[in-house]
C-alpha cells in the first residue's frame, strides 16, 4: 500500500536554530502534500498546503517565513522550522494526496510525524 | 469555518465490548469523512474513508456511519480488543475551493482494558 516517510522522527534543538523536516512518498507521485502540526490534547490543525513546483499556500495565523515549505519534487516535500522557539515544540505530520489513478484524489496518507522539541 | 467535535473524550472499556465514537461537524458541506487511529507518537492510520454520497462503510470489526444532513457520523467498534486502544480520529473535507487539507476532531482517547 502507499506509504509515506517522515524523518526525523524525533529531534531535539536549540532555540534560535532551523530544523528541516522531510516528508516523502514511497509509491507514489503526490502534486500535493499538506502539513499539520498538532499541540498536545489539541486537534490536529492544517498550517499549509504544499504543491509541486509552486509556492505552498499558507492557513491563517501561520508564518511563512517561519515555516519554510519546499516540494521540489513529485515525491518529496520539507518543512524547514527557522529560528525555532519552545513554543514551536510540537508533534508535526505531513500527508499526501495520491495523484493520478481511479480515484486517486480521495485517500489521503499520513506519514508517521515527527516530535520537535526545542530547548 | 468548520468544526469538528468528538465525544467522548476519552473512553476506557473491558475487553468483548461494543463501543460507539462520535463526530459531529458544523458544516455539512463537505466532500468525505474519515476515520483515523493514532497510536502514542505514531502517524495516522486510515481506517474508514466515506464519500459524502455513502450513508456507511464497514472494514472488520469496523463499522462507520454518515448523516451529512445532521452533521454526524460515528464509528462502530465490535468485539473490542485491547490492541484497538489508540486515539481515534474524525476528520472531514471540505466541498469545493479553499484548502484542501482535512479538519479534524481532537480525538476519542480509547483504552480498552484486558
Amino acid at each position: 500500500g502507499a506509504v509515506v516517510s517522515q524523518h526525523p522522527s524525533r529531534v531535539i534543538c536549540k532555540s534560535g536554530t532551523s530544523v528541516k523536516i522531510e516528508c516523502r512518498s514511497l509509491d507514489f507521485q503526490a502534486t500535493t502534500m499538506f502539513w499539520y502540526r498538532q499541540f498536545p490534547k489539541q486537534s490536529l490543525m492544517l498550517m499549509a498546503t504544499s504543491n509541486e513546483g509552486s509556492k505552498a499556500t499558507y492557513e491563517q495565523g501561520v508564518e511563512k517565513d517561519k515555516f519554510l515549505i519546499n516540494h521540489a519534487s513529485l515525491t518529496l516535500s520539507t518543512l524547514t522550522v527557522t529560528s525555532a522557539h519552545p513554543e514551536d515544540s510540537s508533534f508535526y505530520i505531513c500527508s499526501a494526496r495520491r495523484t493520478g489513478g481511479r480515484n486517486s484524489g480521495n485517500t489521503i496518507y499520513f506519514g508517521e510525524g515527527s516530535w520537535l522539541t526545542v530547548v | 469555518k468548520q468544526e469538528v467535535t468528538q465525544i467522548p473524550a476519552a473512553l476506557s472499556v473491558p475487553e468483548g465490548e461494543n463501543l460507539v465514537l462520535n463526530c459531529s461537524f458544523t458544516d455539512s458541506a463537505i466532500y468525505n469523512l474519515q476515520w483515523f487511529r493514532q497510536d502514542p507518537g505514531k502517524g495516522l492510520t486510515s481506517l474508514l474513508l466515506i464519500q459524502s454520497s455513502q450513508r456507511e462503510q464497514t472494514s472488520g470489526r469496523l463499522n462507520a456511519s454518515l448523516d451529512k444532513s445532521s452533521g454526524r457520523s460515528t464509528l462502530y467498534i465490535a468485539a473490542s480488543q485491547p490492541g484497538d486502544s489508540a486515539t481515534y480520529l474524525c476528520a472531514v473535507k471540505a466541498l469545493g475551493g479553499g484548502a484542501d487539507g482535512l479538519t479534524f476532531g481532537k480525538g476519542t482517547h480509547l483504552i480498552i482494558q484486558p
